[in-house]
């Protein structure tokens, strides 16, 4: 696709709900970053995918967190059991693969969790 | 690992002026690259420069520029002849590989 592309755009959610949130890279990127945004915060690495794996998960703040990436292009962002923490900007990258590459960001998934 | 500090939560200047944003930021690698990205209302983050750390020229796009101190860690963005279409929130970043540590952000209002 011409950018990257996220959905839902907004997601409104009771707490202890499981949310999934999707995206689409840019076709041909290997790599995608899912990033968090905080209310009034920087960006908070959540988890790295180059091609279908996921060399780096560091990011995940707990177990209740789990992403997938499918052929080599759409990722699907999963949170189980959902808590009023969990509210944030979701954020998708992605790049063509190499080291320091320019990241290409989707519009995020808003989150809120009642 | 990386870890970045942008000290000013907020910046306003007036239409046709320049703004400075300070960003410091610390790391071990000796390789590693600089990186300012704009984020309007749309929320989607934009790229507006970036820096290799070995080299000593300040990269410059358009009105935007950098002022790049390695020894004092340091990589502010100055934006010249301020336009409307600059409000948003700028973030300095630094990468080493492929993951990039943001600082906490300025908020950028250009006033008419």
């Amino acid at each position: 696709g011409a950018g990257v592309s996220q959905s839902p755009s907004n997601k409104v959610t009771e707490k202890g709900k499981d949310v999934e949130l999707r995206c689409d890279p840019i076709s041909g990127h290997t790599a995608l970053y899912w990033y968090r945004q905080s209310l009034g915060q920087g960006l908070e690495f959540l988890i790295y995918f180059q091609g279908n794996s996921a060399p780096d998960k560091s990011g995940l703040p707990s177990d209740r967190f789990s992403a997938e990436r499918t052929g080599g292009s759409v990722s699907t962002l999963t949170i189980q059991r959902t808590q009023q923490e969990d509210s944030a900007v979701y954020l998708c990258a992605s790049s063509r693969g190499g080291d320091n590459e320019k990241l290409f960001f989707g519009s995020g998934t808003q989150l809120s969790v009642l | 690992a990386q870890t970045v500090t942008q000290s000013q939560p907020e910046m306003s200047v007036q239409e046709a002026e320049t703004v400075t944003l300070s960003c410091t930021y610390d790391t071990s690698e000796s390789n590693y690259y600089l990186f300012w990205y704009k984020q309007p209302p749309s929320r989607q983050m934009i790229l507006v420069i970036r820096q290799e750390a070995y080299k000593q020229q300040n990269a410059t796009e358009n009105r935007f520029s950098v002022n790049f101190q390695k020894a004092a860690k340091s990589f502010s963005l100055k934006i010249s002849d301020s336009q409307l279409g600059d409000t948003a929130m700028y973030f300095c970043a630094c990468s080493n590989d492929y993951k990039l540590s943001f600082g906490a952000g300025t908020t950028v209002t250009v006033r008419a």
